[in-house]
Protein backbone atom coordinates (compact mmCIF):
# COMPACT_ATOMS: atom_id res chain seq x y z
CA UNK A 1 0.00 0.00 0.00
CA UNK A 2 1.25 3.56 -1.03
CA UNK A 3 1.20 5.68 2.23
CA UNK A 4 0.92 9.13 2.13
CA UNK A 5 2.39 11.67 4.73
CA UNK A 6 1.93 15.21 5.22
CA UNK A 7 3.75 17.76 7.14
CA UNK A 8 3.28 19.66 8.72
CA UNK A 9 0.19 18.45 10.47
CA UNK A 10 -0.98 22.54 11.23
CA UNK A 11 0.88 25.41 9.64
CA UNK A 12 0.05 28.65 11.32
CA UNK A 13 0.28 31.37 9.26
CA UNK A 14 -0.85 35.23 8.99
CA UNK A 15 -2.56 36.71 5.54
CA UNK A 16 -0.39 37.67 3.07
CA UNK A 17 2.51 35.04 4.24
CA UNK A 18 3.49 32.06 2.31
CA UNK A 19 2.76 28.49 3.02
CA UNK A 20 4.88 25.45 1.84
CA UNK A 21 3.01 21.87 2.81
CA UNK A 22 4.67 18.88 2.00
CA UNK A 23 3.67 15.18 1.30
CA UNK A 24 6.12 12.45 1.37
CA UNK A 25 5.22 8.88 -0.19
CA UNK A 26 6.43 5.19 0.91
CA UNK A 27 6.79 4.70 -2.91
CA UNK A 28 8.21 6.40 -5.77
CA UNK A 29 4.86 7.83 -7.37
CA UNK A 30 3.91 9.12 -11.29
CA UNK A 31 4.11 12.99 -11.27
CA UNK A 32 0.65 12.59 -13.58
CA UNK A 33 -1.43 11.20 -10.95
CA UNK A 34 -0.33 13.20 -7.67
CA UNK A 35 -2.90 15.74 -6.75
CA UNK A 36 -3.99 18.02 -4.21
CA UNK A 37 -6.83 19.56 -2.93
CA UNK A 38 -8.40 21.83 -0.28
CA UNK A 39 -11.37 21.24 1.69
CA UNK A 40 -12.91 24.52 3.59
CA UNK A 41 -15.36 23.93 6.94
CA UNK A 42 -18.53 21.61 5.82
CA UNK A 43 -17.46 21.35 2.38
CA UNK A 44 -16.44 19.10 -0.13
CA UNK A 45 -13.26 18.52 -1.33
CA UNK A 46 -12.03 20.87 -3.87
CA UNK A 47 -9.18 20.24 -6.60
CA UNK A 48 -6.24 22.79 -6.68
CA UNK A 49 -3.56 20.85 -8.67
CA UNK A 50 -3.30 17.63 -11.07
CA UNK A 51 -0.22 16.38 -12.50
CA UNK A 52 1.82 17.26 -9.72
CA UNK A 53 2.19 21.03 -10.86
CA UNK A 54 -1.33 22.20 -13.11
CA UNK A 55 -3.92 24.20 -11.56
CA UNK A 56 -7.08 23.19 -11.80
CA UNK A 57 -9.90 25.42 -13.71
CA UNK A 58 -10.28 28.76 -11.65
CA UNK A 59 -7.07 28.47 -9.02
CA UNK A 60 -5.28 31.62 -8.73
CA UNK A 61 -1.95 31.31 -9.88
CA UNK A 62 -0.81 32.00 -5.76
CA UNK A 63 -1.21 28.08 -5.81
CA UNK A 64 1.28 26.00 -6.81
CA UNK A 65 2.55 22.41 -6.51
CA UNK A 66 6.08 20.98 -7.89
CA UNK A 67 8.33 17.45 -6.87
CA UNK A 68 9.10 13.80 -8.23
CA UNK A 69 9.78 10.76 -6.78
CA UNK A 70 8.30 10.60 -3.29
CA UNK A 71 8.84 14.67 -2.42
CA UNK A 72 6.07 16.58 -3.28
CA UNK A 73 5.21 20.31 -2.37
CA UNK A 74 2.41 22.79 -2.67
CA UNK A 75 2.77 26.91 -2.19
CA UNK A 76 0.76 28.71 -1.36
CA UNK A 77 2.07 32.64 -1.57
CA UNK A 78 0.26 35.46 -0.25
CA UNK A 79 -2.18 33.87 1.81
CA UNK A 80 -5.76 35.21 1.62
CA UNK A 81 -8.57 34.35 4.48
CA UNK A 82 -10.27 32.34 2.15
CA UNK A 83 -7.00 29.85 2.07
CA UNK A 84 -7.00 28.64 5.53
CA UNK A 85 -8.73 25.28 5.15
CA UNK A 86 -7.34 21.99 5.21
CA UNK A 87 -5.03 20.54 2.19
CA UNK A 88 -4.96 16.53 1.15
CA UNK A 89 -2.39 15.51 -1.19
CA UNK A 90 -3.22 11.93 -2.87
CA UNK A 91 -2.19 9.46 -5.59
CA UNK A 92 -3.45 7.39 -7.74
CA UNK A 93 -1.90 3.93 -9.00
CA UNK A 94 -0.85 1.92 -6.17
CA UNK A 95 -3.03 -0.50 -4.44
CA UNK A 96 -5.73 0.44 -3.02
CA UNK A 97 -5.81 2.53 -6.38
CA UNK A 98 -6.56 5.83 -4.65
CA UNK A 99 -4.68 7.18 -1.53
CA UNK A 100 -5.29 9.78 0.41
CA UNK A 101 -2.66 11.68 2.67
CA UNK A 102 -3.93 12.61 6.53
CA UNK A 103 -4.37 16.52 5.39
CA UNK A 104 -2.24 19.51 6.93
CA UNK A 105 -4.54 22.07 8.44
CA UNK A 106 -3.47 25.75 7.71
CA UNK A 107 -5.04 28.12 10.49
CA UNK A 108 -4.73 31.92 10.82
CA UNK A 109 -2.16 33.13 13.23
CA UNK B 1 -22.44 22.07 -15.62
CA UNK B 2 -21.46 18.60 -14.09
CA UNK B 3 -23.86 18.09 -10.91
CA UNK B 4 -23.03 15.15 -8.28
CA UNK B 5 -25.97 15.66 -6.23
CA UNK B 6 -26.25 12.99 -3.53
CA UNK B 7 -29.36 11.94 -1.24
CA UNK B 8 -29.99 13.36 1.83
CA UNK B 9 -28.50 12.61 5.07
CA UNK B 10 -29.97 9.20 6.84
CA UNK B 11 -29.72 7.31 10.33
CA UNK B 12 -28.81 3.82 10.29
CA UNK B 13 -29.19 1.10 12.69
CA UNK B 14 -25.72 -0.77 13.66
CA UNK B 15 -26.00 -4.08 11.68
CA UNK B 16 -27.94 -3.10 8.88
CA UNK B 17 -26.91 -1.56 5.04
CA UNK B 18 -27.18 1.88 4.02
CA UNK B 19 -27.34 2.85 0.85
CA UNK B 20 -26.78 6.51 -0.87
CA UNK B 21 -27.37 8.03 -4.11
CA UNK B 22 -25.73 10.07 -6.58
CA UNK B 23 -27.49 11.35 -9.70
CA UNK B 24 -25.32 13.31 -12.04
CA UNK B 25 -25.85 15.52 -15.09
CA UNK B 26 -24.17 17.87 -17.30
CA UNK B 27 -22.62 15.39 -18.92
CA UNK B 28 -22.29 11.82 -20.40
CA UNK B 29 -23.06 9.26 -17.19
CA UNK B 30 -21.14 6.05 -19.00
CA UNK B 31 -18.06 8.36 -20.21
CA UNK B 32 -16.73 8.75 -17.02
CA UNK B 33 -15.85 6.51 -13.43
CA UNK B 34 -17.54 7.63 -10.07
CA UNK B 35 -15.63 6.89 -7.27
CA UNK B 36 -16.31 7.46 -3.75
CA UNK B 37 -14.84 8.42 -0.21
CA UNK B 38 -15.65 8.37 3.29
CA UNK B 39 -14.83 11.03 5.74
CA UNK B 40 -15.08 10.48 9.50
CA UNK B 41 -16.18 13.30 11.76
CA UNK B 42 -13.18 14.87 12.12
CA UNK B 43 -10.86 12.99 10.39
CA UNK B 44 -9.57 12.81 6.99
CA UNK B 45 -10.28 11.10 3.39
CA UNK B 46 -10.32 7.27 2.87
CA UNK B 47 -10.92 6.07 -0.94
CA UNK B 48 -13.98 3.24 -0.94
CA UNK B 49 -14.29 2.58 -4.64
CA UNK B 50 -14.98 2.82 -8.09
CA UNK B 51 -17.37 2.35 -10.85
CA UNK B 52 -17.23 1.96 -14.50
CA UNK B 53 -20.79 3.03 -15.56
CA UNK B 54 -20.33 1.92 -18.91
CA UNK B 55 -20.06 -1.56 -18.03
CA UNK B 56 -20.44 -1.66 -14.45
CA UNK B 57 -17.05 -3.05 -13.46
CA UNK B 58 -15.92 -1.61 -10.16
CA UNK B 59 -13.13 -2.18 -7.98
CA UNK B 60 -13.17 -1.57 -4.05
CA UNK B 61 -10.79 -0.83 -0.78
CA UNK B 62 -9.55 -3.81 0.84
CA UNK B 63 -10.65 -2.09 3.93
CA UNK B 64 -14.35 -2.01 2.63
CA UNK B 65 -13.90 -4.79 0.42
CA UNK B 66 -16.96 -7.90 1.22
CA UNK B 67 -18.89 -4.35 2.94
CA UNK B 68 -19.24 -2.34 0.03
CA UNK B 69 -20.97 -2.70 -3.36
CA UNK B 70 -21.65 0.04 -6.04
CA UNK B 71 -23.69 -0.03 -8.67
CA UNK B 72 -24.95 2.59 -11.65
CA UNK B 73 -28.31 2.88 -13.30
CA UNK B 74 -27.96 4.06 -16.65
CA UNK B 75 -31.60 5.08 -16.71
CA UNK B 76 -31.02 7.08 -14.09
CA UNK B 77 -27.72 8.13 -14.32
CA UNK B 78 -27.45 7.12 -10.43
CA UNK B 79 -24.74 5.73 -9.02
CA UNK B 80 -25.24 3.99 -5.70
CA UNK B 81 -23.04 2.69 -2.62
CA UNK B 82 -24.13 0.53 -0.22
CA UNK B 83 -22.54 -0.43 3.02
CA UNK B 84 -23.72 -3.12 4.56
CA UNK B 85 -23.29 -4.36 8.23
CA UNK B 86 -22.43 -1.36 9.08
CA UNK B 87 -21.42 -0.43 12.62
CA UNK B 88 -20.65 3.08 14.55
CA UNK B 89 -17.35 3.84 13.00
CA UNK B 90 -19.44 3.78 9.63
CA UNK B 91 -20.65 7.08 10.60
CA UNK B 92 -19.08 9.31 8.17
CA UNK B 93 -19.94 11.97 5.63
CA UNK B 94 -19.57 10.34 1.89
CA UNK B 95 -19.06 11.60 -1.37
CA UNK B 96 -19.10 10.86 -4.82
CA UNK B 97 -17.18 11.82 -7.31
CA UNK B 98 -16.52 12.17 -11.30
CA UNK B 99 -13.08 10.76 -12.27
CA UNK B 100 -11.92 12.75 -15.15
CA UNK B 101 -8.84 11.61 -17.73
CA UNK B 102 -6.44 14.40 -18.54
CA UNK B 103 -4.00 14.21 -21.48
CA UNK B 104 -1.00 13.27 -19.04
CA UNK B 105 -3.07 12.91 -16.28
CA UNK B 106 -6.37 11.98 -14.25
CA UNK B 107 -8.13 13.38 -11.17
CA UNK B 108 -11.09 13.26 -9.01
CA UNK B 109 -12.40 16.69 -10.43
CA UNK B 110 -15.90 17.51 -9.68
CA UNK B 111 -17.61 16.37 -5.95
CA UNK B 112 -20.89 15.45 -4.98
CA UNK B 113 -22.02 17.39 -2.10
CA UNK B 114 -21.69 14.85 0.64
CA UNK B 115 -24.22 12.49 2.51
CA UNK B 116 -23.79 12.35 6.13
CA UNK B 117 -24.86 9.38 7.51
CA UNK B 118 -25.18 8.24 11.58
CA UNK B 119 -25.16 4.71 12.60
CA UNK B 120 -26.91 4.83 15.54
CA UNK B 121 -29.95 2.54 17.28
Amino acid sequence: EIVLTQSPGTLSLSPGESATLSCTSSHSLSTSYLTWFQQRPGQAPRLLIYGTSTRATGIPDRFSGSGSGTYFTLTISRLEPEDFAVYYCQQYGGSPAITFGQGTRLEIK
Amino acid sequence: EVHLVQSEPAVTRPGTAMKISCKVSGYTFSDYYIHWVQQAPGKGLEWMGLIDPEDGETDYSEKFQGRVAITADTSTDTVYMTLSSVRSEDTAVYYCARWVPAATSSFLQDWGQGTLVTVSS
